[in-house]
């Protein structure tokens, strides 16, 4: 079992959709999480990190259950500039030590 | 620098060759990482440097792939006798805060081993 795991996609909505992936991971003593956004042929760039409260940054919300030991991200009202690769990553210790990326989940939005 | 810069950003090399690319971090940065990341596929950790030891090593996929930090700066990441598998983008980030905060990644270096 891979130790983070994603719906690779595509997803194909339109514009102004809803659209939220979601992403499992396997180590339970993980401790820190993030949703990290890559366009084609550019290096990966953190979109947000994802607190067990939850949080939201304008149209992007992301969500915790430990329980279940998953992830999400839902965006609303998509635009075409979301269109890109979004990966889910997990960090097992509070610190000092290596993040683990899922293979991420491309999302194309159309006019 | 204001980001992570990678060098060089393409590199073709012909099987059998040795390779060296390189990481110049955040200035300040303490933590550095490499991943790799094979085309359509997720990234793969290979190393983790903090100041110029290598704590994590795990991800190195054979004893032909090596990395070194010195001056807790500039990092190289080695491949001896390149093989077609180890074409890759082969991507660097760098922390000041550790994983909890995320990493800033560079913008890589294309590997092409022909």
């Amino acid at each position: 079992r891979k130790e983070v795991e994603q719906d690779p996609g595509p997803f194909n909505v339109p514009e102004g959709a809803t659209v939220a992936f979601n992403c499992t991971y396997s180590n339970s003593a993980s401790q820190s999480f993030f949703w990290y956004r890559q366009d084609c042929r550019k290096e990966p760039k953190l979109l947000m990190s994802v607190y067990s409260s939850g949080n939201e940054d304008g149209r992007f919300t992301a969500q915790l259950n430990r329980a279940s030991q998953y992830i999400s991200l839902l965006i609303r009202d998509s635009k075409l500039s979301d269109s890109a690769t979004y990966l889910c990553a997990v960090a097992l210790y509070s610190s000092a030590s290596k993040i683990i990326f899922g293979s991420g989940t491309r999302l194309s939005i159309r006019p | 620098g204001a980001g992570v810069s990678q060098s060089p950003s393409n590199k073709v090399t012909e099987k059998g060759k040795d390779v060296e690319l390189r990481c110049d971090p955040i200035s300040g940065h303490t933590a550095l990482y490499w991943y790799r990341q094979r085309l359509g596929q997720g990234l793969e950790f290979l190393i983790y440097f903090q100041g110029n030891s290598a704590p994590d090593k795990s991800g190195l996929p054979s004893d032909r792939f090596s990395a070194e930090r010195t001056g807790e700066s500039v990092s190289t990441l080695t491949i001896q006798r390149t093989q077609q598998e180890d074409s890759a983008v082969y991507l660097c980030a760098s922390s000041d805060r550790g994983s909890n905060y995320g990493y800033t990644f560079g913008s890589g270096t294309r590997l092409t081993v022909v």
